[in-house]
């Protein structure tokens, strides 16, 4: 398995606070990926990174921030958490174009993060 | 629109029973297809790439029709263990679009 770790696994926390999730990697990919799961809408990209320092928006981006600081650590940062951001949040990785084209993504096991 | 569309199923299908899956994608500039299956609660797991040419591992077979911007996803003598969800997936330009993803539950 590729070698992806998010942290916390699990996380409760209350409407307005601030919420860090971490996605490591030991894998040295260039491109690293934030989704958000919710039943009747499958994965859903909030930010991707294309290397240190370069981020870019997704189709969900609204109510999150991330940084990327360094190769292996993308960070996805609700700054002030609401009910609806309830989700299972999902990193993923993935490198660059091989011969037979792009190089699929990996994922890490997921954060289900609730805010109440 | 969404960019990648698929059947939610489920699809109940006895072991043994071959199955296919379909799903669409609306860029005709994506370059890169794969399919994944996802067990409940957990990752999407990549099952394969799908290629011009087709390909096949084992009981799978995956094939591509860009003309009519169509990718498939065939399964041969399901097993029980072959329960999941099957997530198509494009890419395009930095980002991979997902499918809702199919439910396939094979039955004893």
């Amino acid at each position: 398995d590729a070698g992806i770790t998010q942290s916390p696994r699990h996380k409760v926390t209350e409407t307005g606070t601030p919420v860090t999730l971490r996605c490591h990697q030991t894998e040295n990919h260039r491109y690293m990926y934030w989704y958000r799961q919710d039943p009747g809408h499958g994965l859903r990209l909030i930010h991707y990174s294309y290397g240190v320092k370069d981020t870019d928006k997704g189709e969900v981006s609204d109510g999150y921030s991330v940084s990327r600081s360094k190769t292996e650590d993308f960070l996805l940062t609700l700054e002030s958490a609401t009910s609806s951001q309830t989700s299972v949040y999902f990193c993923a990785i993935s490198e660059f174009e091989g011969s037979r084209g792009k190089q699929p993504q990996h994922f890490g096991d997921g954060t289900r993060l609730s805010i109440l | 629109r969404k960019e990648v569309e698929q059947d939610p199923g489920p699809f109940n299908v006895p072991e043994g029973a071959t199955v296919a899956f379909n799903c669409t994608y609306s860029n005709s500039a994506s370059q890169s297809f794969f399919w994944y299956r996802q067990d409940c609660r957990k990752e999407p797991k990549l099952l394969m790439s799908v290629y011009s040419s087709g390909n096949e591992d084992g009981r799978f077979t995956a094939q591509l029709n860009r003309a009519s911007q169509y990718i498939s996803l065939l399964i041969r003598d399901s097993k029980l263990s072959d329960s999941a969800t099957y997530l198509c997936v494009a890419y395009n330009f930095n980002k991979f679009y997902f499918g809702s993803g199919t439910k396939l539950n094979v039955k004893p």
